[in-house]
């Protein structure tokens, strides 16, 4: 089956701990991107990849890294987690032909609280 | 800055009772508008892509349309399964894939 994977899907974290919120897709996409969803704010781009080793920061990358070292890995990581940062995640991913065509494939979500 | 901008944030309707979702937006070059529902506690579900005006898109009880500044996604005798959060999002031409969110309009079809 298709899918776009993350792990965890619930995780209740403090200030500074680093985690890694992983995400894996089986459609041997190019392209994979990150957002977070907050209330009032819709969907809000964190970063994408183009492919294996090229990244580029979306609308809000700060406080956030993302490495492509593998065509189906995409991992976000919160290298010292704020309060701030409490939001729901999602991963997509799509061909790259298709990038531009909005077709993308998300993820179930990852809910993330920062105490 | 390209903005995206939903109208209404909610509606109710009841089985059967057609209406419109409006997304309003602003962007220097549109590349594409894109459709999306989203079910609670679901990631985002890709319905459409509308790239200039006057294109129109079908899938079953939805139709998309496209003008210079709005969109407008058509329900027609919508049934309780088409209740979910409907997004907007905008692309503006250029290199990078960075698409622009409104955000959305919550659906209740009430049977």
């Amino acid at each position: 089956e298709a899918q776009v994977t993350q792990n965890p899907r619930y995780l209740i974290t403090v200030t500074g701990k680093k985690l890694t919120v992983t995400c894996s897709q089986n459609m041997n996409h190019e392209y994979m991107s990150w957002y977070r969803q907050d209330p009032g704010l819709g969907l809000r781009q964190i970063y994408y990849s183009m492919n294996v080793e090229v990244t580029d920061k979306g609308d809000v990358p700060e406080g956030y890294k993302v490495s492509r070292k593998e065509k189906r890995n995409f991992p976000l990581i919160l290298e010292s987690p704020s309060p701030n940062q409490t939001s729901l995640y999602f991963c997509a991913s799509s061909l790259l032909v298709q990038a531009g065509s909005g077709e993308l494939f998300f993820g179930e979500g990852s809910r993330l609280t920062v105490l | 800055e390209d903005q995206v901008t939903q109208s209404p944030e909610a509606l109710r309707l009841q089985e059967g009772e057609s209406s419109s979702l409006n997304c309003s937006y602003t962007v220097s070059g549109l590349r594409g508008l894109f459709w999306y529902r989203q079910d609670p506690g679901k990631g985002p579900e890709f319905l459409f892509t509308l790239y200039s005006a006057g294109e129109e898109k079908e899938k079953e009880r939805l139709k998309a349309t496209l003008t210079k500044k709005e969109s407008f996604l058509h329900i027609t005798a919508p049934k309780p399964e088409d209740s979910a959060t409907y997004l907007c999002a905008v692309q503006a031409a250029g290199g990078s894939y960075i698409p622009t969110f409104g955000r959305g309009t919550s659906l209740i079809v009430h049977p």
